[in-house]
Protein backbone atom coordinates (compact mmCIF):
# COMPACT_ATOMS: atom_id res chain seq x y z
CA UNK A 1 0.00 0.00 0.00
CA UNK A 2 1.45 3.44 -1.19
CA UNK A 3 1.84 5.56 2.00
CA UNK A 4 3.21 9.29 2.30
CA UNK A 5 3.23 10.49 5.36
CA UNK A 6 3.95 14.38 5.97
CA UNK A 7 5.81 15.85 9.58
CA UNK A 8 7.44 18.85 9.88
CA UNK A 9 4.95 21.47 10.53
CA UNK A 10 3.91 24.21 13.22
CA UNK A 11 3.46 27.65 13.65
CA UNK A 12 6.48 29.80 12.85
CA UNK A 13 7.33 34.01 13.10
CA UNK A 14 7.42 35.45 9.62
CA UNK A 15 11.01 35.44 8.18
CA UNK A 16 11.65 32.16 10.22
CA UNK A 17 12.62 28.53 8.24
CA UNK A 18 10.99 25.61 8.59
CA UNK A 19 12.11 22.35 7.10
CA UNK A 20 8.95 19.34 5.71
CA UNK A 21 9.21 15.92 5.57
CA UNK A 22 7.47 13.48 3.49
CA UNK A 23 8.52 9.77 4.37
CA UNK A 24 7.21 7.67 1.48
CA UNK A 25 6.35 3.02 1.43
CA UNK A 26 4.75 0.63 -0.26
CA UNK A 27 6.38 1.79 -3.54
CA UNK A 28 10.02 1.91 -4.99
CA UNK A 29 10.71 5.70 -4.48
CA UNK A 30 13.59 6.44 -6.55
CA UNK A 31 11.78 5.71 -9.87
CA UNK A 32 9.10 8.46 -9.25
CA UNK A 33 8.70 12.16 -9.22
CA UNK A 34 7.14 13.71 -6.51
CA UNK A 35 5.64 16.77 -5.41
CA UNK A 36 4.38 20.00 -2.86
CA UNK A 37 1.21 21.11 -3.30
CA UNK A 38 -0.67 23.54 -0.45
CA UNK A 39 -4.23 24.30 0.64
CA UNK A 40 -4.66 28.10 2.45
CA UNK A 41 -7.43 27.12 4.47
CA UNK A 42 -10.88 27.32 3.04
CA UNK A 43 -9.25 27.42 -0.12
CA UNK A 44 -8.38 25.84 -3.53
CA UNK A 45 -5.02 23.83 -4.56
CA UNK A 46 -1.96 25.34 -5.38
CA UNK A 47 1.12 23.69 -6.26
CA UNK A 48 4.64 24.60 -4.89
CA UNK A 49 7.42 22.08 -6.15
CA UNK A 50 8.18 19.59 -8.07
CA UNK A 51 11.23 17.27 -8.83
CA UNK A 52 12.11 14.54 -10.94
CA UNK A 53 13.11 10.51 -9.20
CA UNK A 54 16.70 11.41 -9.78
CA UNK A 55 16.70 14.97 -9.08
CA UNK A 56 17.79 16.03 -12.12
CA UNK A 57 14.76 17.91 -12.48
CA UNK A 58 13.58 20.70 -10.74
CA UNK A 59 10.64 23.21 -10.80
CA UNK A 60 9.07 25.85 -8.74
CA UNK A 61 6.01 28.05 -8.45
CA UNK A 62 6.90 31.90 -9.12
CA UNK A 63 5.45 32.57 -5.56
CA UNK A 64 7.45 30.26 -3.35
CA UNK A 65 10.75 30.33 -6.15
CA UNK A 66 13.93 31.76 -4.09
CA UNK A 67 12.65 30.93 -0.80
CA UNK A 68 11.76 27.52 -0.84
CA UNK A 69 13.72 24.49 -1.98
CA UNK A 70 12.73 20.70 -2.85
CA UNK A 71 14.79 17.97 -2.52
CA UNK A 72 14.67 14.31 -1.66
CA UNK A 73 17.18 11.57 -0.38
CA UNK A 74 16.05 8.07 -2.15
CA UNK A 75 18.67 5.76 0.10
CA UNK A 76 15.91 7.05 3.30
CA UNK A 77 12.70 7.45 1.15
CA UNK A 78 12.14 10.65 2.32
CA UNK A 79 11.09 14.02 0.26
CA UNK A 80 11.92 17.65 1.69
CA UNK A 81 10.89 20.95 1.42
CA UNK A 82 12.97 23.73 3.10
CA UNK A 83 10.93 26.72 3.30
CA UNK A 84 12.82 30.15 3.92
CA UNK A 85 11.69 33.80 4.54
CA UNK A 86 8.18 32.74 5.18
CA UNK A 87 5.24 34.83 4.91
CA UNK A 88 1.84 35.00 6.51
CA UNK A 89 0.58 33.67 2.80
CA UNK A 90 2.48 30.71 3.13
CA UNK A 91 -0.16 29.41 5.72
CA UNK A 92 -1.32 26.29 4.22
CA UNK A 93 -2.19 22.51 4.63
CA UNK A 94 1.00 21.36 2.54
CA UNK A 95 0.65 18.12 0.85
CA UNK A 96 3.53 15.45 -0.63
CA UNK A 97 1.89 13.71 -3.63
CA UNK A 98 3.69 11.22 -6.23
CA UNK A 99 4.23 11.84 -9.98
CA UNK A 100 1.95 13.83 -11.96
CA UNK A 101 -1.21 13.13 -12.49
CA UNK A 102 -1.19 13.12 -8.43
CA UNK A 103 -1.99 9.58 -7.81
CA UNK A 104 -1.35 9.26 -4.39
CA UNK A 105 -1.50 12.12 -1.60
CA UNK A 106 -0.11 12.19 1.94
CA UNK A 107 -2.60 13.38 4.87
CA UNK A 108 -1.14 16.84 4.59
CA UNK A 109 0.88 18.83 7.44
CA UNK A 110 -0.18 22.15 8.54
CA UNK A 111 1.91 25.60 8.68
CA UNK A 112 0.99 28.39 10.00
CA UNK A 113 2.87 31.95 9.48
CA UNK A 114 2.02 34.29 12.28
CA UNK A 115 3.93 36.30 15.08
CA UNK B 1 1.07 29.73 -17.22
CA UNK B 2 -2.23 28.03 -18.37
CA UNK B 3 -5.24 29.16 -16.50
CA UNK B 4 -8.13 26.40 -15.39
CA UNK B 5 -11.25 28.03 -15.28
CA UNK B 6 -13.78 25.24 -13.58
CA UNK B 7 -17.52 25.52 -13.39
CA UNK B 8 -20.08 25.57 -11.97
CA UNK B 9 -18.42 27.08 -8.18
CA UNK B 10 -21.02 24.63 -6.80
CA UNK B 11 -23.85 22.47 -7.51
CA UNK B 12 -26.72 21.07 -5.66
CA UNK B 13 -28.24 17.52 -7.00
CA UNK B 14 -30.33 14.86 -6.14
CA UNK B 15 -29.62 11.37 -5.23
CA UNK B 16 -29.67 9.11 -8.66
CA UNK B 17 -28.66 12.18 -10.69
CA UNK B 18 -26.20 12.35 -13.20
CA UNK B 19 -24.23 15.63 -13.02
CA UNK B 20 -21.07 17.20 -15.06
CA UNK B 21 -18.35 19.62 -13.93
CA UNK B 22 -16.67 21.64 -16.32
CA UNK B 23 -12.98 22.44 -17.01
CA UNK B 24 -11.44 24.90 -20.01
CA UNK B 25 -7.89 25.49 -20.17
CA UNK B 26 -6.25 28.46 -21.75
CA UNK B 27 -4.09 26.65 -24.30
CA UNK B 28 -4.24 23.08 -25.39
CA UNK B 29 -3.21 20.85 -22.94
CA UNK B 30 -3.56 17.98 -25.38
CA UNK B 31 -5.10 15.77 -22.63
CA UNK B 32 -2.95 16.03 -19.45
CA UNK B 33 -6.08 16.81 -17.05
CA UNK B 34 -6.94 14.89 -14.28
CA UNK B 35 -9.80 14.82 -11.72
CA UNK B 36 -9.67 15.09 -7.92
CA UNK B 37 -12.19 14.38 -5.25
CA UNK B 38 -11.54 16.26 -1.86
CA UNK B 39 -14.14 15.09 1.02
CA UNK B 40 -14.26 17.82 3.94
CA UNK B 41 -10.79 17.12 6.48
CA UNK B 42 -9.28 14.64 3.66
CA UNK B 43 -6.66 15.05 1.82
CA UNK B 44 -7.10 15.36 -2.62
CA UNK B 45 -8.06 11.62 -4.15
CA UNK B 46 -7.18 11.17 -7.81
CA UNK B 47 -10.42 10.06 -9.98
CA UNK B 48 -9.40 10.86 -13.69
CA UNK B 49 -5.78 10.43 -15.58
CA UNK B 50 -5.15 11.51 -19.17
CA UNK B 51 -8.29 13.30 -19.07
CA UNK B 52 -10.68 9.96 -19.67
CA UNK B 53 -8.34 7.22 -17.66
CA UNK B 54 -10.44 5.82 -14.12
CA UNK B 55 -7.77 5.50 -11.56
CA UNK B 56 -7.51 2.36 -9.76
CA UNK B 57 -10.59 1.53 -7.30
CA UNK B 58 -12.48 4.53 -8.54
CA UNK B 59 -16.32 3.68 -9.07
CA UNK B 60 -17.69 3.18 -12.71
CA UNK B 61 -20.33 5.80 -12.38
CA UNK B 62 -17.55 8.35 -12.67
CA UNK B 63 -15.94 9.33 -16.30
CA UNK B 64 -14.15 12.03 -17.45
CA UNK B 65 -14.26 13.53 -21.25
CA UNK B 66 -12.64 16.11 -23.72
CA UNK B 67 -9.44 17.51 -25.48
CA UNK B 68 -7.79 20.39 -26.43
CA UNK B 69 -9.20 22.85 -23.91
CA UNK B 70 -12.52 21.68 -22.74
CA UNK B 71 -12.93 18.82 -20.30
CA UNK B 72 -15.95 17.04 -18.12
CA UNK B 73 -16.03 15.44 -15.38
CA UNK B 74 -19.40 13.23 -15.06
CA UNK B 75 -20.65 11.49 -11.84
CA UNK B 76 -23.52 9.04 -12.81
CA UNK B 77 -26.09 8.32 -10.17
CA UNK B 78 -24.71 10.39 -7.79
CA UNK B 79 -24.56 8.75 -4.03
CA UNK B 80 -24.37 10.43 -0.40
CA UNK B 81 -20.63 9.29 -0.05
CA UNK B 82 -19.83 11.93 -3.65
CA UNK B 83 -20.78 14.99 -1.47
CA UNK B 84 -17.51 16.31 -1.72
CA UNK B 85 -15.29 19.11 -3.66
CA UNK B 86 -14.19 18.59 -7.23
CA UNK B 87 -10.99 19.82 -8.71
CA UNK B 88 -9.48 19.77 -12.01
CA UNK B 89 -5.99 20.16 -12.91
CA UNK B 90 -3.26 20.29 -15.99
CA UNK B 91 0.04 18.53 -15.79
CA UNK B 92 0.45 18.91 -19.14
CA UNK B 93 2.91 21.42 -18.65
CA UNK B 94 4.59 23.99 -15.67
CA UNK B 95 3.77 25.10 -13.65
CA UNK B 96 0.86 22.59 -13.04
CA UNK B 97 -2.29 24.74 -12.22
CA UNK B 98 -5.49 23.12 -10.54
CA UNK B 99 -9.48 24.58 -11.44
CA UNK B 100 -10.97 26.84 -8.67
CA UNK B 101 -13.25 24.07 -7.77
CA UNK B 102 -16.75 22.92 -7.80
CA UNK B 103 -18.46 22.11 -4.28
CA UNK B 104 -21.62 19.42 -4.81
CA UNK B 105 -24.15 18.93 -2.51
CA UNK B 106 -26.92 16.88 -2.45
CA UNK B 107 -30.35 18.27 -2.73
Amino acid sequence: EVQLVESGGGLVQPGRSLKLSCLASGFTFSNYGMNWIRQAPGKGLEWVASISSSSSYIYYADTVKGRFTISRDNAKNTLYLQMTSLRSEDTALYYCARLGPLDYWGQGVMVTVSS
Amino acid sequence: DIQMTQSPASLSASLGETVTIECRASEDIYNGLAWYQQKPGKSPQLLIYNANSLHTGVPSRFSGSGSGTQYSLKINSLQSEDVASYFCQQYYNYPYTFGAGTKLELK
